[in-house]
């Protein structure tokens, strides 16, 4: 069975800050893996996907993941956050069944 | 395109009520899902479907859930009787042929049970 994992549930930083927000999956078969983020009272928006080909994927606004195999991960980076980032994000597996989601790390950025 | 539509936005009603939640999927899309979002359970895939036949539904929490997607323009998800703990936001996406193609989700319905 697939599942995600992000260890960070609550993250504050400080504006101009770098972020990174640690996500881990476990599935036996090809992946394709998805961060979205959902800012307060609005549905869920993609921030990129990766499919295959360079591990290193660049999304909107600056975001950025890591696809490393070996350690099943693919963390999200950016490296100086702003206050419009305040949201709650969440990685994703596409499996077998669909979409997995992780239980979502919220990121409070203080100005 | 005007994304995935949902309707109502929000709804109140009564414990024991019949809930109606109603989605439009983005057209051309052969994927829909039905996501719940709650402070305690996070996000959870209720059920899915592809071509307008629904391929898992181990999700739905139970009996008093049931959706139906007579069409690729049209999807529901009802609640018979309705619980305060079916509190939550409820999701719908859709997305084309290909696992690994994107979804997208519509603004949700705020449902709140009284």
């Amino acid at each position: 069975a697939q599942s995600v994992s992000q260890h960070n549930h609550h993250v504050i930083l400080s504006e101009a800050a770098s972020l990174e927000l640690g996500c881990n999956y476990s599935y036996g078969g090809t992946v394709n893996l998805f961060w979205y983020v959902q800012y307060p009272g609005q549905h869920l928006q993609l921030l990129l996907k990766y499919f295959s080909g360079d591990p290193l994927v660049k999304g909107i606004k600056g975001f950025e993941a890591e696809f490393i195999k070996s350690k099943f991960s693919f963390n999200l980076r950016k490296p100086s956050v702003q206050w419009s980032d305040t949201a709650e994000y969440f990685c994703a597996v596409a499996g077998r069944r669909a979409l997995t989601f992780g239980s979502g790390t919220r990121l409070q950025v203080q100005p | 395109d005007a994304g995935v539509i949902q309707s109502p936005r929000h709804e109140v009603t009564e414990m024991g009520q019949e809930v109606t939640l109603r989605c439009k999927p983005i057209s051309g899309h052969d994927y829909l899902f039905w996501y719940r979002q709650t402070m305690m359970r996070g996000l959870e895939l209720l059920i899915y479907f592809n071509n307008n036949v629904p391929i898992d539904d181990s999700g739905m929490p139970e009996d008093r859930f049931s959706a139906k997607m007579p069409n690729a323009s049209f999807s529901t998800l009802k609640i018979q009787p309705s619980e305060p703990r079916d509190s939550a936001v409820y999701f719908c996406a859709s997305r084309g042929q290909g696992k690994g193609e994107t979804q997208y989700f519509g603004p949700g319905t705020r449902l709140l049970v009284l």
